[in-house]
């Protein structure tokens, strides 16, 4: 059965730290894995997607990366910002005929001015 | 091309009632995705569901539940005779196929 853990649950950062966010999961054989952010009380973002094909994707002040044979990711965010605060949450879709994600239970992240 | 859309964004029930959350995909989607994230917990996957056939309900409560997605309208969401333990968000996400999927902004149920 998949799990999906990211570590650390709760991050805080002085504004403009570069910082990484981790996700493990247990079962290689994954068909995508994707970073999302949340807001309190808000809705979900699509951040990256990177297939289990690719190393990694880069968008903006954003990189994550993939490790298949490992069963990790990493999402780095460069020059962190106030705005940057939010909930990272970390999903993969395994190989299989339903793309259903599995969630990790994110990381919190609060990035201080 | 709106988003996907679910309403009501926000949805209180007493003991008993039901909550019924409606889920309308984005135009040219037809397989919708079901989501509940409860309180201080991560996300779950509840069901997944193309134009009027249940594909995958393994993540749905045995009881109380039942979700839809019929040829013409939005998905639906229903709980019936809904209790504390039901007060989540629950999220939609709709895709073309089976690819990325694209999330709705959730519906938060509170049961009193």
């Amino acid at each position: 059965k998949q799990e999906v853990t990211q570590i650390p649950a709760a991050l805080s950062v002085p504004e403009g730290e570069n910082l990484v966010l981790n996700c493990s999961f247990t079962d290689s054989a994954i068909y995508n894995l994707q970073w999302f952010r949340q807001d309190p009380g808000k809705g979900l973002t699509s951040l990256l997607l990177i297939q289990s094909s690719q190393r990694e994707q880069t968008s903006g002040r954003l990189n994550a990366s993939l490790d298949k044979s490992s069963g990790r990711s990493t999402l780095y965010i460069a020059a962190s910002q106030p705005g940057d605060s939010a909930t990272y949450l970390c999903a993969v879709i395994n190989a299989g005929n339903n793309r259903k994600l599995i969630w990790g239970l994110g990381t919190s992240l609060a990035v201080n001015p | 091309n709106a988003g996907v859309m679910q309403n009501p964004r926000h949805l209180v029930r007493r003991r008993g009632q039901e909550a019924r959350l409606r889920c309308s995909p984005m135009k040219g989607h037809s397989h919708v995705y079901w989501y509940r994230q409860l309180p201080e917990e991560g996300l779950k996957f509840m069901v997944y569901l193309q134009k009027e056939n249940i594909i995958d309900e393994s993540g749905m409560p045995k009881e109380r539940f039942s979700a839809e997605f019929p040829k013409e309208g939005p998905s639906i969401l229903r709980i019936q005779q809904v209790v504390r333990g039901d007060s989540a968000a629950y999220f939609c996400a709709s895709s073309p196929k089976q690819e990325t999927a694209f999330f709705g902004q959730g519906t938060r149920l509170t049961v009193v």
